[in-house]
């Protein structure tokens, strides 16, 4: 089995950018998509980004994934942070063996 | 809009059986795989079991194989997981999640529901 490692925390104030890494424990973070999932407070999951740099309809251009095979991580980026950006951020992946493994989660604070 | 709403949670027994139900609206239900995914309370997401277009292909979490099962009514835009043996650990909101695929069961979600509450106790 794999881990995703994700940071715990991370803040940023308004209008600036953040990067959340999701690091793969083993094997090639390029082998299989990763997915990228907000969560706010009291709130289910939405998908913010699929297939490593994909957003779905509705999801503000200001979201974006990509892989680095040489950290072999993924990475999610939001610039131009505003409070409602305030949330869980959980990346995702699988492998032959795992169907879904998700990352531990990051807390977003926009201060 | 695509809808997915869960039912079925409440208190079970340790040892005995729930049924959750997810009742999918706003798209061709049976184009795509779907998904239970739990979260325990204050904690991380987890995979708990998906199931593609045709019931074809058919995949659980190590933490649950033997005593869940899921299925799907693609005539009734309904998807199930039936919790036997039910154990503590498995109290946690549980979401149904709209995958982007149809056959693979490999999990890409695009749309989760609400959730439904299962708590396990005495």
């Amino acid at each position: 089995n794999f881990m995703l490692t994700q940071p715990h925390s991370v803040s940023e104030s308004p209008g600036k950018t953040v990067t959340i890494s999701c690091t793969h424990s083993s094997g090639s973070i390029a082998s299989n998509f990763v997915q990228w999932y907000q969560q706010r407070p009291g709130s289910s999951p939405t998908t913010v980004i699929y297939e490593d740099k994909q957003r779905p309809s509705g999801v503000p251009d200001r979201f974006s994934g990509s892989i680095d095979s040489s950290s072999n991580s993924a990475s999610l980026t939001i610039s131009g942070l505003k409070t409602e950006d305030e949330a869980d951020y959980y990346c995702q992946s699988y492998d032959s063996s795992n169907h879904g493994v998700f990352g531990g989660g990051t807390k977003l604070t926009v201060l | 809009e695509v809808q997915l709403v869960e039912s079925g949670g409440g208190l079970g027994q340790p040892g005995r059986s729930l049924r959750l139900s997810c009742a999918a609206s706003g798209f061709t239900f049976g184009d795509y795989a779907m998904h239970w995914v739990r979260q325990a309370p204050g904690k991380g997401l987890e995979w708990v079991s998906g199931i593609s277009w045709n019931s074809g292909s058919i995949g659980y979490a190590d933490s649950v194989k033997g005593r869940f099962t899921i299925s799907r009514d693609n005539a009734k835009n309904s998807l199930y997981l039936q919790m036997n043996s039910l154990r503590a650990e498995d109290t946690a909101l549980y979401y149904c999640a709209k995958d982007i695929k149809a056959s693979s069961i490999f999990l890409s979600a695009d749309y989760w529901g609400q959730g439904t509450l299962v708590t396990v106790s005495s």
